[in-house]
């Protein structure tokens, strides 16, 4: 089974540019997540997609961050413009949907490699 | 506020020498608690849960609501288990998000 399939790998941008990241999930999965780790941090949770719905993005920055998953499948976010604090690593993840009456979340995560974002 | 904390950034442990990763949170609920590792090069991955109650490559972890505590252990550190180890609660109004510990970085030393 092909795992989650995250591009560019590296980004280098100078501040005030944009950048986008594109996130490919694992068949079948319907929950999607971008999540954003700094280094020397955990992973925080930035955007989380039930197919192509919002469920949770109370930690995204909205003024330069956006993100979107047409049809339920790929997603992209993008960051406009970009800020020296924005220097991380950016983890897609998907998981299958719980079977009904067994929660929201299956709790069982599978991540992509993630894209290093370097902002100078 | 919902949080879970990993007190230690790094764990150096003797090969054959019992490990524990610590780990607290703090929900007024009953949260879903899981480990996730990231062995060098590799991607996080899920490590266990402990709904399951399971023991994977000889960790176990013991939910303790009382201490609000999700400790992992092993009797025996292998150097294999050298890696970055997270802490990840499943909170949410609705049970629906992960959130992660800071990491501890596990180093076991032949």
């Amino acid at each position: 089974e092909a795992g989650v399939a995250q591009s560019p790998r590296y980004k280098i941008i100078e501040k005030r540019q944009s950048v986008a990241f594109w996130c490919n999930p694992i068949s079948g999965h319907a929950t999607l997540y971008w999540y954003q780790q700094i280094l020397g941090q955990g992973p925080k949770l930035l955007i989380q997609f039930q197919n192509n719905g919002v469920v949770d993005d109370s930690q995204l920055p909205k003024d330069r961050f956006s993100a979107e998953r047409l049809k339920g499948v790929d997603s992209t976010l993008k960051i406009q413009p970009a800020k020296l604090e924005d220097s991380a690593v950016y983890l897609c993840a998907s998981s299958l949907a719980p079977p009904p009456g067994q929660g929201a979340q299956t709790g069982e995560l599978f991540f992509g490699e993630g894209s290093r974002l370097t902002v100078l | 506020a919902q949080r879970v904390t990993q007190p230690e950034k790094l764990l150096s442990v003797f090969k054959g020498a019992p490990v524990e990763l610590k780990c607290n949170y703090s929900y007024s609920g009953s949260p879903e608690l899981f480990w996730y590792v990231q062995y060098s090069r590799q991607r996080l991955q899920l490590l266990l849960r402990h709904i399951s109650r399971e023991s994977i490559k000889g960790f176990t972890a013991d939910l303790n609501k009382g201490e609000t505590s999700f400790h992992l252990k092993k009797p025996f550190a292998q150097e294999e288990d050298s890696a970055m180890y997270y802490c990840a609660p499943l909170l949410g109004s609705s049970a629906s998000k992960i959130i992660f510990g800071s990491g501890t970085r596990l180093s076991i030393r032949p």
